[in-house]
């Protein structure tokens, strides 16, 4: 099956500095990787989509500048949060599809904490 | 029009017993309806996935049954074991974009 990691699995860091966050899918070249964020109890929440080698398109009420994402291969995305706050602290999590395909291949999430 | 309401929030099956959750939405356009389980702390792993020309598919213990005219679709889990004990969420694309995801359901097989 289609296998999709993320890095770090956990990251702990201080506000107002910035992390970066990778998704890569292992076996198949993904065309498209989006990115969630998910609170607890709560669903995912689409923050962008991504496609190799174009600008993200970011849902409305996301900023842009402050979550970058960058998709410059077939097989990775990444995402930085730039000068995070504890209110950035979240379970993130990419997902990819290969192309031609409606199927989404999720990462085992990111948790972020800033303190 | 492009939500996915999702039922029950919560659910509590026996072990051997079935579980149902219920999806509905507005959109006739999409084309493309999965359904994932989530574990705690966990990525979401796609379980079985249907598309509206076909009525019910299963696999193993999981069944959709998918109802066009209703615009529903639901996931049947038949003799539930501790071990289905997650949050499931239904979703729906159009031609391969973004996923609309339902509200979840926490799921607990006791035993």
């Amino acid at each position: 099956g289609a296998v999709v990691s993320q890095h770090p699995s956990w990251v702990i860091c201080k506000s107002g500095t910035s992390v970066k966050i990778e998704c890569r899918s292992l076996d198949f070249q993904a065309t498209t990787m989006f990115w969630y964020r998910q609170f607890p109890k709560q669903s995912l929440m689409l923050m962008a989509t991504s496609n190799e080698g174009s600008k993200a398109t970011y849902e409305q009420g996301v900023e842009k500048d402050k979550f970058l994402i960058n998709h410059a291969s077939l097989t990775l995305s990444t995402l930085t949060v730039t000068s995070a706050h504890p209110e950035d602290s979240s379970f993130y999590i990419c997902s990819a599809s290969a192309p031609g395909t409606d199927t989404q291949y999720f990462g085992p999430g990111t948790r972020l904490t800033v303190l | 029009q492009q939500q996915v309401k999702q039922s029950p929030q919560s659910l509590i099956v026996q072990k051997g017993g079935i579980s149902i959750i219920n999806c509905a939405y507005e959109n006739t356009a999409f084309d493309y309806f999965p359904w994932y389980q989530q574990f705690p702390g966990k990525g979401p792993a796609l379980l079985i996935a249907i598309r509206p020309d076909v009525s019910e598919k299963k696999e193993g213990r999981f069944t959709i049954s998918f109802n066009k005219s209703a615009k529903q679709f639901s996931l049947h889990i038949m003799d539930s074991q501790p071990g289905d004990s997650a949050t499931y969420f239904c979703a729906a694309s159009h031609q391969g974009g973004k996923l609309i995801f339902g509200q979840g359901t926490e799921l607990s097989v006791k035993p």
